[in-house]
């Protein structure tokens, strides 16, 4: 089945950056888009960018332009979510999910989430 | 952030039903195909709605979506409290050329 696995979760201190893996398996990898999203506390969803894995094209959501990289690694089935000049406010649980390339089905896989705290 | 307009929350007894709507504009919903979505408390969200009224496989008819212009809604009939959740709406905005989604209902069993 699909599934979409996050390394642990992460800790930094502001104006540190985070990088959070998504592995991909069940599925073939290098056809899908894949999208992050984040939720902070009392919240809701937030998207952030997407990464097509086969061309390693992106596109950004304008809030965060200039401060987020996404890449895929097709060998490893992984997907990476790079955030740079942490705040606070960048304290959520990020989710990587899969969509169809090219076409609108919506999001049809998500991970559990892993929770990225910026604390001093 | 988000563009699509939800209300906060909805609530109804078990077995009766609820109806959540998600407003737009022409540059997302009145342009492209809505997706709606649950989300538990601690779990991942699942996809529930695609292409406006479509279920994925697995997901009862009891969930049903319906598009209109700019706007969409979602009713779920025969309401069980495994459905306490929140729901989004969210779709493409070929304006913002992003993902978009919904501000976000909660649904309460009553």
């Amino acid at each position: 089945q699909v599934q979409l696995v996050h390394s642990g979760a992460d800790m930094k201190k502001p104006g540190a950056s985070v990088k959070v893996s998504c592995k991909a398996s069940g599925y073939m990898f290098s056809s899908f888009d894949i999208n992050w999203v984040r939720q902070a506390t009392g919240q809701g969803l937030e998207w952030m960018g997407w990464v097509t894995p086969n061309s390693g094209n992106t596109g950004y959501a304008q809030k965060f332009q200039g401060r987020v990289t996404m890449t895929a690694d097709i060998s490893i089935k992984t997907a990476y979510m790079e955030l740079s000049s942490l705040t606070s406010e960048d304290t959520a649980v990020y989710y990587c999910a899969r969509s169809f390339t090219g076409v609108e089905k919506g999001v049809d896989y998500w991970s559990q989430g892993t929770l990225v705290t910026v604390s001093s | 952030q988000s563009v699509l307009t939800q209300p906060p929350s909805v609530s109804a007894a078990p077995g009766q039903k609820v109806t959540i709507s998600c407003s737009g504009s022409s540059s997302d919903i009145g342009n492209n195909y809505v997706s709606w979505y649950q989300h538990l408390p601690g779990a991942a969200p699942k996809l529930l709605i695609y292409e406006n009224n479509k279920r994925p496989s697995g997901i009862p008819d009891r969930f049903s979506a319906s598009k209109s212009g700019t706007s969409a809604t979602l009713d779920i009939t025969g309401l069980q409290t495994g459905d306490e959740a929140d729901y989004y709406c969210g779709t493409w905005d070929i304006g913002l050329v992003a993902r978009v989604f919904g501000t976000g209902t909660k649904v309460t069993v009553l």
